[in-house]
């Protein structure tokens, strides 16, 4: 299970951080990612972070505004959001890769999170 | 960056008739790391086939997903009154792991 923490309303330039706290399973064995779905509109990728942190990858258009990041001793997952733009106003999805190792299949899927940037 | 582009965008049928879906690859997926995603409203997306073909645990076999590099299909056989959604594709092989745009499956 994936419970998702952490949005709301924010004013352009502010920063948020997201957490997805996991529980039913190794969480240290799995890859993690950041999929974003603004207001009517469609999936779109934002990170992702391998099991032990030595991987990350960051779409192009959060890439050095965003930190994905995990604590595996607290089972969490985080995206630390900064310099946040009205184009960054979505659900932020948290999800969990099917298998150990290197899979990047999004099997499973927190409940998602509204983040609102507004003056 | 790979684009996928799929269609139609819309699809109006009736429960218990079929579904083909299309997703388009601007460039060969490697290894048909291909995945196909259900999202109804205010929900999360779930997972539907990866590998192309591989139905994930639990889903119906009324679904299933075919093809091979640049071009994949998802197929509905019957649709049930649950069918009734949102799917998208996603490519998992290389960084950014993209979506398509999404194709919505309507009742006529």
């Amino acid at each position: 299970q994936l419970v998702q923490s952490g949005g709301g309303l924010v004013q352009p330039g502010e920063s948020l951080r997201l957490s997805c706290a996991a529980s039913g399973f190794t969480f240290r064995d799995y890859t993690f990612h950041w999929v974003r779905q603004a207001p009517g509109k469609g999936l779109q990728y934002v990170s992702t972070i391998n099991n032990d942190g030595n991987y990350i990858y960051y779409a192009d258009s959060v890439r050095g505004r965003f930190t994905i990041s995990r604590d595996n001793s607290r089972n969490t997952l985080y995206l630390q959001m900064g310099s946040l733009r009205a184009e960054d106003m979505a659900v932020y999805y948290c999800a969990k890769s099917r298998s150990t190792g290197w899979d990047f299949v999004m099997n499973s899927w927190g409940q998602g999170t509204l983040v609102t940037v507004s003056s | 960056e790979i684009v996928l582009t799929q269609s139609p965008g819309t699809l109006s049928l009736s429960p218990g008739e079929g579904a083909t879906l299309s997703c388009r690859a601007s460039q060969s997926v490697s290894d048909n790391y291909l995945a196909w995603f259900q999202q109804k409203p205010g929900q999360a997306p779930k997972l539907l086939i990866y590998g192309a073909s591989n139905r994930a645990t639990g889903i119906p076999d009324r679904f299933s997903g075919s093809g091979s590099g640049t071009d994949f299909t998802l197929t509905i056989s019957s649709l049930e009154p649950e069918d009734f959604a949102v799917y998208y594709c996603q490519q998992y092989r290389d960084s950014p792991r993209t979506f398509g745009q999404g194709t919505k499956v309507g009742i006529k």
